[in-house]
């Protein structure tokens, strides 16, 4: 049971938008920052979002994050193909012993 | 280009040890921090442990605290995990990753392609 509740699956057709949400608390998401990750089948994790809305370079503008409160939340934009996989987020949690959580996964389908 | 190459993996029996390795290039190694991230089998991932550029910091998840030992070669450009007192709940693909910052800022920007480790009697 994860610290950080994600929804298990989003869908959507090519073209289309979703979004993710990442549900937390004060001790993790509402103190530090989120990060997100997309794994797509055969491909090793990828950082997508972080600091709560940071792009790495190499990230299109079509992957978006935000976060308010205790909560995040993960946007995709112009859904491709190339999009389906899980996708995870992540903070640092401050409570005892709780070192760093992630989600467990949100599957996107591309309808 | 970063490269990070995990391996070690195997079948073990409950209760005994296994020591994986990453090999890293592509990158000044002792200028970052490095992880052990973990996946269980249609599972979701688990942070393992991560060790700051200079082994100044290391830091364990509660699951391994006491049975596994994070550890880093500068000079090979290698990092490692020891795992001892291994459980059949341990049994995943293990991948080493890189974080952005020389201390623990874990934000992940590159990850190897993994290693299994199965544990079964």
């Amino acid at each position: 049971q994860s610290v950080l509740t994600q929804p298990p699956s989003v869908s959507a057709a090519p073209g289309q938008k979703v979004t993710i949400s990442c549900s937390g608390s004060i001790s993790n998401i509402g103190e530090t920052f989120v990060s997100w990750y997309q794994h797509l089948p055969g491909s090793a994790p990828k950082l997508l979002i972080f600091q709560n809305d940071k792009r790495p370079s190499a990230i299109p503008d079509r992957f978006s994050g935000s976060k308010s409160g205790t909560s995040a939340t993960l946007g995709i934009t112009g859904l491709q193909t190339g999009d389906e996989g899980d996708y995870y987020c992540g903070a640092w949690d401050t409570s005892l012993n709780a070192g760093y959580v992630f989600g467990a996964g949100t599957r996107v389908t591309v309808l | 280009e970063v490269q990070l190459v995990e391996s070690g993996g195997g079948l073990v029996q409950p209760g005994r040890s296994l020591t994986l390795s990453c090999s890293a290039s592509g990158f000044t190694f002792d200028d970052y921090a490095l992880h052990w991230v973990r996946q269980a089998p249609g599972k979701g991932l688990e942070w393992v442990s991560g060790i700051s550029w200079n082994n100044g910091v290391i830091g364990y998840a509660d699951s391994v605290k006491g049975r596994f030992t994070i550890s880093r070669d500068n000079a090979r450009n290698s990092l490692f995990l020891q795992m001892t007192s291994l459980r059949v709940e341990d049994t995943a693909f293990y991948y080493c990753v890189k974080d952005v910052d020389s201390t623990m800022a874990f934000y992940f920007d590159s990850w190897g392609q993994g290693t299994l480790v199965s544990v079964s009697s």
